[in-house]
């Protein structure tokens, strides 16, 4: 069974240019999460697709980043303009059940 | 809202034990999580453990649950070079996840 493919697994932009992540769930799996970690930070949630709705957006940080899950298979996450503190690993995971969450690589983003 | 608490840094010889050590505030959480991550790789999922359980073996892995204390213990037995990693404590009830900052473990040869 193929994993959840993330990419690509690194960019860096210049701030106030426009960065596209793409996070493939494992095939079959109607939940999509992303997460983010800020350097030396904690894993933080932002949000929760179920098929192609969006279940839970509360942990975006602000309506600079814009996700996608169109027809409910992979996702992405757009970040328009970015700012130096969007710098971070981003990552997807998808699951059909709590137990069974599996996680990408995830994308180093870096804003210079 | 929930919080999880870890301690960064763990140091050990190779061939010893590993106890990394974790709290958290959530009362309701119903599973609770080890990912490992090594560096350029994504979150490993070790093992986790049904808020109904005290104890969890497996292989070299010990998880021990005090949920009086909210208290998350990991136990890696015979820690080797390859276990050298960060480590995340995670805890659900609905979701998402909610994640700790994670422990560096640094094995010694």
């Amino acid at each position: 069974e193929a994993g959840v493919t993330q990419f690509p697994s690194h960019s860096v932009i210049e701030k106030g240019q426009t960065v596209t992540l793409r996070c493939d769930p494992i095939s079959g799996h109607d939940n999509l999460y992303w997460y983010r970690r800020v350097m030396g930070k904690e894993i933080k949630f932002l949000l929760h697709f179920v098929k192609e709705s969006k279940q839970d957006e509360s942990g975006m940080p602000n309506n600079r980043f814009l996700a996608e899950r169109t027809g409910g298979t992979y996702s992405t996450l757009k970040v328009q303009p970015a700012e130096l503190e969007d710098s971070g690993v981003y990552f997807c995971a998808s699951s059909q059940s709590r137990s069974g969450y599996t996680f990408g690589s995830g994308t180093r983003l870096t804003v210079v | 809202g929930e919080d999880v608490e870890q301690s960064l840094f763990l140091s050990v010889r190779e061939g010893d034990s590993s106890v990394i050590n974790c709290t958290y505030t959530d009362s309701s959480s119903t599973y609770l999580y080890w990912y490992k991550q090594e560096p350029g790789a994504g979150l490993q999922l070790l093992t986790y453990i049904f808020s109904n359980m005290d104890m969890k073996q497996d292989q070299r892995l010990t998880v021990l649950l005090n949920k009086k204390d909210k208290h998350l213990s990991l136990r890696i037995a015979d820690t080797q070079t390859g276990d050298s990693a960060i480590y995340f404590c995670a805890e659900i009830w609905g979701t998402p996840l909610v994640f700790g900052k994670g422990t560096r473990l640094s094995v010694i040869a």
